[in-house]
């Protein structure tokens, strides 16, 4: 069964700080997803890694892959406060045929002015 | 192109009612999944569809059902709700939910049982 583990849970930075949200999972993901939920909200797709060392960048984040380590991160560069919210790493098992994501708990990011 | 509708958004139910949700996924997209969350444990997997047939199911007792159209349209049910079943409900919706195919979710339902 395949286990998510994000850190750090709970993350408050200051704006114009650089951090980095880690994700782990237990075994053999083909592909792995992130994505951004503000309170009330749904969930927003912010990054599909398909592939070992996979890296994607959009504005002030950056996601990576690295498979053989079965960990993927998020790289927060220069935060603002728009990027308050909680963060979900999602990995698809190879195990099941189809489409079935694995969250992780979610970090909650609060940038502070 | 519009997005996944999920209906209604907001709905409150008596323990023991059964409910229904509804999942209209963006156009050409037929896989459907849904998906529960709650604070206490957070977004679990419930089950997916695709080509009207379930292909995946997470562990959610029987109460949880699902189908899916002819035209890829999803509903969920509930039956003999229970106070835990208060939460978010969220549907997903992907071009056939293999590969690089992103799933996209709706704004959810939000379900209280009193």
């Amino acid at each position: 069964e395949l286990k998510v583990e994000q850190n750090p849970l709970f993350l408050s930075m200051q704006e114009g700080k650089n951090y980095t949200i880690y994700c782990n999972y237990s075994t053999t993901s083909d592909r792995l997803y992130w994505y951004r939920q503000d309170p009330g909200k749904s969930l927003e797709s912010l990054f599909v890694l398909l592939s070992n060392g996979a890296v994607k960048q959009e504005g002030r984040l950056m996601a990576s892959l690295d498979t053989k380590a079965r960990l993927s991160t998020l790289h927060i560069t220069a935060a603002v406060h728009d990027l308050s919210a909680t963060y979900f790493c999602a990995p698809s098992s190879k195990e099941t045929s189809g489409s079935r994501l694995t969250f992780g708990e979610g970090t909650q990011l609060t940038v502070n002015p | 192109k519009a997005g996944v509708t999920q209906t209604p958004r907001y709905l409150i139910k008596t323990r023991g009612q059964q409910v229904t949700l509804s999942c209209s996924p963006i156009s050409g997209h037929r896989s459907v999944s849904w998906y529960q969350q709650t604070p206490g444990q957070g977004l679990q997997f419930l089950f997916e569809y695709f080509s009207e047939t379930q292909r995946n199911k997470g562990n959610f007792p029987g109460r949880f059902s699902g189908r899916q159209f002819s035209n890829s349209r999803s509903e969920m049910n509930v039956s003999t709700l229970e106070l835990g079943d208060s939460a978010l409900y969220l549907c997903a919706s992907s071009l056939n939910g293999v590969g690089n195919t992103e799933a996209f979710f709706g704004q959810g339902t939000r379900l209280t049982v009193v």
